[in-house]
């Protein structure tokens, strides 16, 4: 069964310091997202992404946090300068059609920084 | 602004005990509604979803839900929980009118099942 898969499960970084959280979505979709789960809280959207550019951002995505996909399988979340409050757990997610079908989640990226 | 809550933190059963989680949203649109559940170590996984139709949905591992439209509600049963129901699950919404698909969740439900 296909799967999106993220990379690295487990990231500790420094605080300051720039993280790069990468995904691949499976192949065949079209709709990508970003979401972050802060121990102990809900899971909350980040971004989506169509057609090679952000379609939907929420007020926790501002100008510290971008995405990118820089070629046909990856999707990227970068965070420039990461603060204590960016330790999370992230979740990549990907979807054929937005919204009609259901969005198949990657396993997480664990971020902690120090 | 949307929301979605989920009425349980922390669910503990026998096996064998029947299951309900709750969940009510608050939009005054059309939903869509799932249920994703997140067994230890492992990723979200859809349990059943509802698009339209019947409001009585049945999804994966003997899971059902049932939307009630006047309720705002999607809850989650089933008859018969396993031990290997542990897991944390959450109640998720998205809205018709976004076109992003993105999903809206409620903060989850802790189920442990003991033997």
């Amino acid at each position: 069964e296909p799967e999106v898969t993220q990379t690295p499960s487990h990231q500790v970084t420094q605080m300051g310091q720039e993280v790069i959280l990468r995904c691949v979505p499976i192949s065949n979709h079209l709709y990508f997202y970003w979401y972050r789960q802060i121990l102990g809280q809900k899971v909350e959207f980040l971004v989506s992404f169509y057609n090679n550019e952000i379609s939907e951002k929420s007020e926790i995505f501002d100008d510290q946090f971008s995405v990118e996909r820089p070629d046909g399988s990856n999707f990227t979340l970068k965070i420039r300068s990461t603060k204590l409050e960016d330790s999370a757990m992230y979740f990549c997610a990907s979807s054929e059609v937005s919204g009609a079908t259901e969005a198949f989640f990657g396993q997480g990226t664990r971020l902690t920084v120090v | 602004a949307q929301s979605v809550s989920q009425h349980n933190h922390h669910v503990i059963l026998s096996e064998a005990a029947s299951l309900e989680l709750g969940c009510n949203y608050s939009y005054g649109g059309t939903v869509n509604l799932f249920w994703y559940v997140q067994y230890p170590g492992q990723h979200l996984q859809l349990l059943l979803k509802y698009f339209s139709g019947d409001p009585l949905v049945k999804g994966i591992k003997g899971f059902e839900a049932e939307f009630i439209k006047s309720k705002f509600s999607f809850n989650l049963r089933k008859p018969s929980v396993q031990w290997s129901d542990t897991a944390e699950y959450f109640c998720a919404v998205s809205t018709r009118s976004s076109n992003t698909g993105k999903l809206i969740f409620g903060q989850g439900t802790t189920l442990q099942v003991k033997p």
